[in-house]
């Protein structure tokens, strides 16, 4: 079955400490993107990868850190500068570039930061 | 001010009635996604239309490009209809970036 997995579901750090979280596809999809969901926001976008090796920043980035050294892999890296991490956190794809893409998200990491 | 505002942010429904959630844009391009978020936090996608109106079951989207407005509606809602509604647009310059409205909670109750 075709589809996004992120690990893992609940993820539990000490403040101070850096976090990766992982994002794969397995789509063939070229574009990929993280978001970061706060309670009573809308999902904002930290970063954006629409082709290996390439991506860009967000809305959000600060605090945060990429890769995309492979098509069906983009991992999220949560650093200490990030003041404010606890959040769920969502991955998606989509086909290239384009409005009228569907992106197709993962089922979240759920991060918490104590 | 919101670049994508929803409403309402919170509807409670008996089962069986007609539901209607509201979208509207100021910015992005011409169409518009909904997305639907279950309560374990996972996002699927409803629809993406550019035009006029699409159904998928009990599930009729519309959209008015001229007015940037875009309306889900449900017909004979169901307690398994509850969840999150999430409108999207694309951004004018780079198609692949969305910009999201805060999402509606529905709760159908039986």
């Amino acid at each position: 079955d075709g589809g996004i997995t992120q690990s893992p579901k609940y993820l539990f750090r000490k403040e101070g400490q850096n976090v990766t979280l992982s994002c794969e596809q397995n789509l063939n999809h070229d574009a990929m993107y993280w978001y970061r969901q706060d309670p009573g926001q809308g999902l904002r976008l930290i970063y954006y990868s629409q082709i290996v090796n390439d991506f860009q920043k967000g809305d959000i980035a600060e605090g945060y850190s990429v890769s995309r050294e492979k098509k069906e892999s983009f991992p999220l890296t949560v650093t200490s500068a990030q003041k404010n991490p606890t959040a769920f956190y969502l991955c998606a794809s989509s086909l290239p570039a384009g409005p009228f893409n569907e992106q197709f998200f993962g089922p979240g990491t759920r991060l918490t930061v104590l | 001010k919101n670049e994508v505002e929803q409403s309402p942010q919170n509807l409670t429904a008996q089962e069986g009635e007609f539901i209607t959630i509201n979208c509207s844009y100021s910015v992005g391009i011409s169409a518009l996604h909904w997305l639907q978020q279950h309560p374990g936090g996972g996002i699927v996608s409803l629809f993406m239309l550019s035009s006029g109106k699409k159904k998928h079951g009990r599930l009729i989207a519309t959209i008015n490009i001229q007015e940037k407005h875009s309306s889900l509606h449900i017909t004979a809602s169901h307690p398994r209809d509850s969840a999150v509604y999430i409108c999207a647009v694309p951004w004018e310059t780079s198609g692949s970036r969305l910009t999201f409205g805060e999402g509606t909670q529905l709760t159908v109750n039986p």
